[in-house]
């Protein structure tokens, strides 16, 4: 089993639609998540972070996490075609562990 | 505030060639990170710096690549006798320290070719 699980894709949605990413971590004890948008031959940009259970806000993104589910999901409402991109789910399990693991993402296509 | 600034951006090499990579961190973080990325995959942890130790290092790395950071700045990544396996985007991240908070900051990478 793999640490971080993401379907890889492709997702398509349609714009101005909403946008649901979702992701699940092995380690039980993890203890802060990340969500980060990577555009083709770019490197990965920060989105949201989340470290409580529940939904966590900013702007048309709005992280959820379940740690009884070891899920963390990320919603994008009005998407536009500029959201195409790959987003990666990555986990930090606790402290004295300090790197994120990440996923292989999933790639997300907005049709306009 | 700079970001994470990685040098070189492209590096193309022929198979069993030594390569070093230079990765200079925003400059208040203390923490430094490389990863490896392939096509189609999600970075791949290497290793990280606190400062100027090295606190974790990837049990798949090969004896063959080793990072430095010797004043607690920049760091260097060198691979040597590179094989066509290494060909990947080389990333370099940065954070600050004492809060499980910190996210990375990734710098634009390196991308490897070896032929």
């Amino acid at each position: 089993q793999k640490e971080v699980e993401q379907n890889s894709g492709p997702l398509s949605v349609p714009e101005g639609a909403i946008a649901s990413l979702n992701c699940t971590y092995s380690d039980r004890g993890s203890q802060s998540f990340f969500w980060y948008r990577q555009y083709s031959g770019k490197s990965p940009e920060l989105i949201m972070s989340i470290y409580s259970n529940g939904d966590k806000e900013d702007g048309r993104f709005t992280a959820q996490l379940n740690k009884a589910s070891q899920y963390v999901s990320l919603l994008i409402r009005d998407s536009q075609p500029s959201d195409s991109a790959t987003y990666l789910c990555a986990v930090r399990s606790g402290f004295g562990n300090e790197k994120l693991t990440f996923g292989t993402g999933t790639r997300l296509t907005i049709i306009p | 505030d700079t970001g994470v600034s990685q040098n070189p951006r492209h590096k193309i090499t022929k198979r069993g060639q030594n390569v070093t990579f230079r990765c200079d961190p925003i400059s208040e973080h203390n923490r430094l990170y490389w990863y490896r990325q392939t096509l189609g995959q999600g970075p791949e942890f290497l290793t990280y710096f606190q400062n100027e130790a090295q606190l974790e290092k990837s049990r798949l790395l090969s004896d063959r690549f080793s990072a430095e950071r010797p004043k607690g700045s920049f760091s260097t990544l060198e691979i040597q006798r590179t094989e066509q396996g290494d060909s990947a985007m080389y990333l370099c991240a940065s954070s600050r320290t004492g809060s499980m908070d910190s996210p990375l900051h990734f710098g634009n990478g390196t991308r490897l070719t070896v032929t």
